[in-house]
């Protein structure tokens, strides 16, 4: 049981360039999240997806898109990567359901430089 | 609007030491509450979680945090700290009535060091 996981690990880009972000889960969870921590800011989202064929823009969706491919997969995708891009990103995801109040579980995280 | 904050950049204790790590927010509507650690190198791990019932709420490690509805602070305590709680500490809030999207919104961490 994997859990959360995440790839790459590390990834250099230059500016101008375009990369993809991978993200799945085995928890057969709802909901999945990317995150961004940056220091003395903690995690700000991205973007989410309560549910399978859905997605939302979180508090700083600028500059990314993100697709659902299935239950298991959501991928952040930079299209012109830029210098203020670079940081820590997070994966998550949760067992949402009407209750709401679960906790998320997270990925191991990339972490991104962008030149 | 949700707002978490935690005052505090960094917190210092002596091994033995009780520790707090302080966090207060701002919600309109039901909150619920989480702590987070997170580890060098390493993603989130889910500490503890306020949704509803007993307002004092135990969690991993010996960590425990106290729920109060007419006051705003939920710190994070342990009665004798180890050199193995040195980590960043994330507080986390949402709303049971946000139409089940699971959001949170974090505090910006404390990092905690414990010395021997």
């Amino acid at each position: 049981n994997a859990g959360v996981t995440q790839t790459p690990k590390f990834q250099v880009l230059k500016t101008g360039q375009s990369m993809t972000l991978q993200c799945a889960q085995d928890m057969n969870h709802n909901s999945m999240y990317w995150y961004r921590q940056d220091p003395g800011m903690g995690l700000r989202l991205i973007y989410y997806s309560a549910s399978e064929g859905t997605t939302d823009k979180g508090e700083v969706p600028n500059g990314y898109n993100v697709s659902r491919l299935n239950k298991r997969e959501f991928s952040l995708r930079l299209e012109s990567a830029a210098p203020s891009q670079t940081s820590v990103y997070f994966c998550a995801s949760s067992e949402e359901g009407k209750a709401g109040g679960r906790e998320q579980f997270f990925g191991p995280g990339t972490r991104l430089t962008v030149l | 609007a949700q707002s978490v904050a935690q005052p505090e950049d960094q917190v210092n204790v002596a091994e033995g030491n009780p520790l707090t790590v302080k966090c207060t927010y701002s919600v309109s509507g039901n909150p619920y509450l989480f702590w987070y650690v997170q580890y060098p190198n390493r993603g989130l791990q889910f500490l503890l979680k306020y949704i509803t019932g007993d307002n004092l709420v135990k969690g991993s490690y010996g960590f425990e945090a106290e729920f109060n509805k007419s006051q705003t602070p939920f710190h994070l305590k342990k009665p004798s700290a180890l050199v193995s709680d040195s980590a960043l500490y994330f507080c986390a809030v949402g709303l049971l009535d946000s139409g089940n999207t699971g959001k949170l919104i974090f505090g910006q961490g404390t990092t905690l060091q414990v010395k021997p």
